[in-house]
């Protein structure tokens, strides 16, 4: 079984500053990481994903994520936020393997961008 | 590409009405999943397809609620009757699952999800 948490329901930073969205997961498997994000009023987008290679992985918007298996963690992060940042941001896991499509998502972190 | 399309995007209902959600995935996708969205459960799968088949539907929370998938461009999310509690965003998503590698990776496309409220 997969599981996602997310530290934070919300979290504010100052427009320039360092985005930190935390993430922890636990899995049976070997996991697969996904960030996505909710505009509001919208479905969701996919930010950055996590498969395979490398544990560092880049997202669109200038984000990124790292991959810490000792810690089974996938934090995201943006060095300077944005005011177009403001928005919620899901951590999700599944399994690797084959044939099992189902998303496991953790509750949710609402990035605020303070002018 | 339209995208993943939902109707209606806004519903409200009596309690005991039944209500009818509908999905179009994106054209070729073989895999289509239902999503509930509520603050105080967070985003659930419901149930998901995998060429018209429903694969998982465990998440579906009680007989009150049935999914159907009759060809590859159209799925509906029944709930019959609706009760207040069913109050919530329901979203449909679709994903082509790529087997480049002994393992597949897929990402799931979100259609905007239609608000339902049941009073």
């Amino acid at each position: 079984a997969q599981s996602v948490t997310q530290l934070g329901s919300h979290v504010s930073v100052s427009e320039g500053a360092l985005v930190l969205l935390r993430c922890n997961y636990s899995s049976s498997v070997p996991p697969y990481l996904f960030w996505y994000v909710q505009y509001p009023n919208q479905g969701l987008q996919l930010l950055l994903k996590y498969t395979t290679g490398a544990t560092l992985v880049k997202g669109i918007n200038g984000f990124e994520a790292e991959f810490k298996k000792s810690e089974t963690s996938f934090h995201l992060t943006k060095p300077s936020a944005h005011m177009s940042d403001a928005a919620e941001y899901f951590c999700a896991v599944r399994a690797s393997n084959f044939g099992n499509e189902k998303l496991t998502f953790g509750t949710g972190t609402r990035l605020t961008i303070i002018p | 590409d339209a995208g993943v399309i939902q109707s209606p995007r806004h519903e409200v209902t009596e309690m005991g009405q039944e209500v009818t959600l509908r999905c179009k995935p994106i054209s070729g996708h073989d895999y289509l999943f239902w999503y509930r969205q509520t603050m105080m459960r967070g985003l659930e799968l419901l149930i998901y397809f995998n060429n018209n088949v429903p694969i998982d539907d465990s998440g579906m929370p009680e007989d009150r609620f049935s999914a159907k998938m009759p060809n590859a461009s159209f799925s509906t999310l029944k709930i019959q009757p609706s009760e207040p509690r069913d109050s919530a965003v329901y979203f449909c998503a679709s994903s082509l699952v790529l087997q480049e590698w002994r393992d597949s990776y897929n990402e799931q496309f979100f259609g905007p999800g239609t608000r339902l409220t049941v009073l």
